[in-house]
């Protein structure tokens, strides 16, 4: 199984600024996925970032607001920008081998907007 | 019991019992079904799937079944663990390769 961890695991960042958030896999995987999860909620898929190409944003997320890199098939970032309190959330990054159904979760960002 | 709080509903089980979660999915076309655990401050964790072709999975103290024709999806676990507390969710599949989750349920235990 693959093993995926997140910088920062948190932060309290102020209204109108930026944070960006790297998620590292141990092991090079096909898809990789960036989710919110709002506190007793179930998980929202943001989008999928492909490598080497623009991610593939899910209805109600846009680019502008959740830039998205994937340089390679084991390092992913998403940056939230321009933040709002709304923002505030936990950002969960995921992997997933096409060859196996099984999908690996890191630990999550847990962001807090002032 | 279960009942519905204000975000998950939550079920509270004595450590020795066997805990049943439910979850009700929507999309019909939905071929591969998934069953996660989080536990506090932690990212989802894979349990146990199915495949729509079968209708009941046995794991090392969890069983999964699905009934397509209700569209439901249960996970039991046997003797139930203080370490087993966490939430679960149930998370369906169809072409697109990507998990839908569902709402997701608390499972406390007690000692």
């Amino acid at each position: 199984s693959a093993v995926i961890s997140q910088k920062p695991s948190r932060d309290i960042c102020q209204r109108g600024t930026s944070l960006t958030i790297q998620c590292q896999v141990d092991s090079q995987v096909t898809m990789m996925f960036w989710y919110r999860q709002q506190p007793g909620q179930s998980l929202t898929l943001i989008a999928t970032a492909n490598q080497g190409s623009e991610a593939t944003y899910e209805s109600g997320f846009v680019i502008d607001k959740f830039p998205i890199s994937r340089p390679n098939l084991t390092f992913s970032t998403l940056t939230v920008s321009n933040m709002s309190p709304e923002d505030s959330s936990i950002y969960l990054c995921s992997g997933r081998d096409r060859a196996h159904n099984e999908q690996f979760f890191g630990p999550g960002t847990r962001l807090t907007v002032l | 019991g279960e009942n519905v709080g204000l975000h998950l509903p939550t079920l509270s089980v004595q450590e020795g019992d066997n805990s049943i979660i439910n979850c009700a999915y929507s999309n019909s076309a939905s071929d591969y079904f998934i069953w996660y655990k989080q536990e506090s401050g932690k990212g989802p964790q894979f349990i146990i799937d199915i495949r729509s072709n079968m209708d009941k999975r046995q794991g090392q103290r969890v069983t999964v079944l699905l009934n397509k024709t209700v569209k439901h999806l249960s996970l039991q676990i046997a003797a139930t663990q203080p370490g087993d507390s966490a939430v679960y969710f149930c998370a369906e599949r169809g072409g697109s390769y990507i998990p839908t989750f569902g709402r997701g349920t608390s499972l406390i235990v007690h000692p």
